[in-house]
């Protein structure tokens, strides 16, 4: 497609259950971010990947969280034994990668989870 | 640390001018994002600084002052669908990491 796809759009999921988000970013975009947005707050940066270069994970809360990207493709977030905290949603972005330039993020509609 | 500010809400009259200032601290700089989100919908681009000045588009305008630390995002000609939260964020250097701040919800009166 043209634009980030992420899935499913929505989520219900019990407390202690594990979760997978998908993502599938724009082609050709080597940079992918997740972030985190609780209900009327801004944006927490949780994880970055540009091409085969190693993540940036200094924004995941827990060791509950991880996410995966082989090369420039698909990406996974997963969150292992669920707690009610982490209801919100995640947002999904992509970019090209070049060096000074105006390279906005593209956002995907975002995945809301709602921990029960 | 990392930091950005911005007002939480405002609100202004249609047809009106409105600034939405931002001011950050950041361990490092390599570019400012004005973003606008609606409620329920993701974050689009709207503009970006990494030079200090002013950068026209349309009705929107941003400014940015480095030695300052600070952004502003001007609205003109206000209308009742530029009612939405406008995010600020910052890009790290050595990297692409972004930072945001937590919004300013702005309201669009008749």
């Amino acid at each position: 497609g043209a634009g980030v796809s992420q899935s499913p759009s929505n989520k219900v999921t019990e407390k202690g259950k594990d979760v997978e988000l998908r993502c599938d970013p724009i082609s050709g975009h080597t940079a992918l971010y997740w972030y985190r947005q609780r209900l009327g707050q801004g944006l927490e940066f949780l994880i970055y990947f540009q091409g085969n270069s190693a993540p940036d994970k200094s924004g995941l809360p827990s060791d509950r969280f991880s996410a995966e990207r082989t090369g420039e493709s698909v990406s996974t977030l997963t969150i292992q034994r669920t707690q009610q905290e982490d209801s919100a949603v995640y947002l999904c972005a992509s970019s090209t990668r070049q060096v000074g330039g105006n390279q906005p993020q593209h956002f995907g509609d975002g995945t809301r989870l709602s921990i029960l | 640390g990392q930091n950005i500010d911005q007002p939480t809400e405002m609100t202004a009259t249609e047809g009106a001018i409105v600034q939405i200032n931002c001011t950050y601290q950041t361990s490092g700089f390599n570019g400012l994002f004005w973003y606008q989100q609606h409620a329920g919908e993701a974050p689009t681009f709207l503009s970006y600084n990494v030079l200090d000045g002013l950068e026209e588009k349309g009705r929107f305008s941003s400014f940015l002052s480095r030695s300052k630390g600070y952004s502003y995002l001007l609205l003109k000609e206000l209308q009742m669908k530029d009612s939405a939260s406008y995010l600020c964020a910052v890009r790290d250097t050595g990297g692409f990491k972004t930072i945001f701040g937590a919004g300013t919800r702005l309201f669009v009166k008749a």
